[in-house]
């Protein structure tokens, strides 16, 4: 599987401010994937990063507070914007192997805490 | 009725145990199903792709019963590094997606 690195691995910000997210694959990987785990929560799909074009977003989810980039088969940047205290989360990145299976395998996470 | 259940435990269990979660989901369309595992403050890893016909990789054995809807996973000879939090996971795989849905995950504690 490839390598999924993820910056800032933490951070702590202020409400009102955005914070963008960068997932790095050390391979060109068809498909990348943005999640969120709250606080004693599993995880939930935020949006499937397209590249070339504009993210997939889920249910309950919008480009405007989660504007995600894509520009190549490597890298993606998810930016939650307007952070309020409710964003706190780990947020992690996916790809898919495109195996036979459809396995996804997940970057460390970045643990984001709002004020 | 949530699309991907599994009881949360914890499951307290002695070195050695052999124990068995279940994860029911609720779309009979469903493609594809995993189970992951998570420790604490990390990311989850996949454990095991889950088959038609059952699999088994070393002490961990998955099994997928399409009739009930359930996919379940067995540790034998539990080890205290198995302790974890377990996640079951399935691709409804509609329409060309591959959306995963997380179950709430059941914690294990295997104890000395």
């Amino acid at each position: 599987s490839a390598v999924i690195s993820q910056k800032p691995s933490r951070d702590i910000c202020q409400r009102g401010t955005s914070l963008t997210i960068q997932c790095q694959v050390d391979s060109q990987v068809t498909m990348m994937f943005w999640y969120r785990q709250q606080p004693g929560q599993s995880l939930t799909l935020i949006a499937t990063a397209n590249q070339g074009s504009e993210a997939t977003y889920e249910s309950g989810f919008v480009i405007d507070k989660f504007p995600i980039s894509r520009p190549n088969l490597t890298f993606s940047t998810l930016t939650v914007s307007n952070m309020s205290p409710e964003d706190s989360s780990i947020y992690l990145c996916s790809d898919l192997t495109g195996g036979l299976g459809n396995e996804q395998f997940f970057g460390p996470g970045t643990r984001l805490t709002v004020l | 009725r949530k699309e991907v259940e599994q009881d949360p435990g914890p499951f307290n269990v002695p070195e050695g145990a052999t124990v068995a979660f279940n994860c029911t989901y609720s779309n009979s369309a469903s493609q594809s199903f995993f189970w992951y595992r998570q420790d604490c403050r990390k990311e989850p890893k996949l454990l095991m792709s889950v088959y038609s016909s059952g699999n088994e990789d070393g002490r961990f054995t998955a099994q997928l019963n399409r009739a009930s809807q359930y996919i379940s996973l067995l540790i034998r000879d539990s080890k205290l590094s198995d302790s974890a939090t377990y996640l079951c996971v399935v691709n409804p795989g509609q329409g060309g997606t591959y959306k995963y849905i997380f179950g709430t995950g059941t914690r294990l504690k295997v104890l000395a």
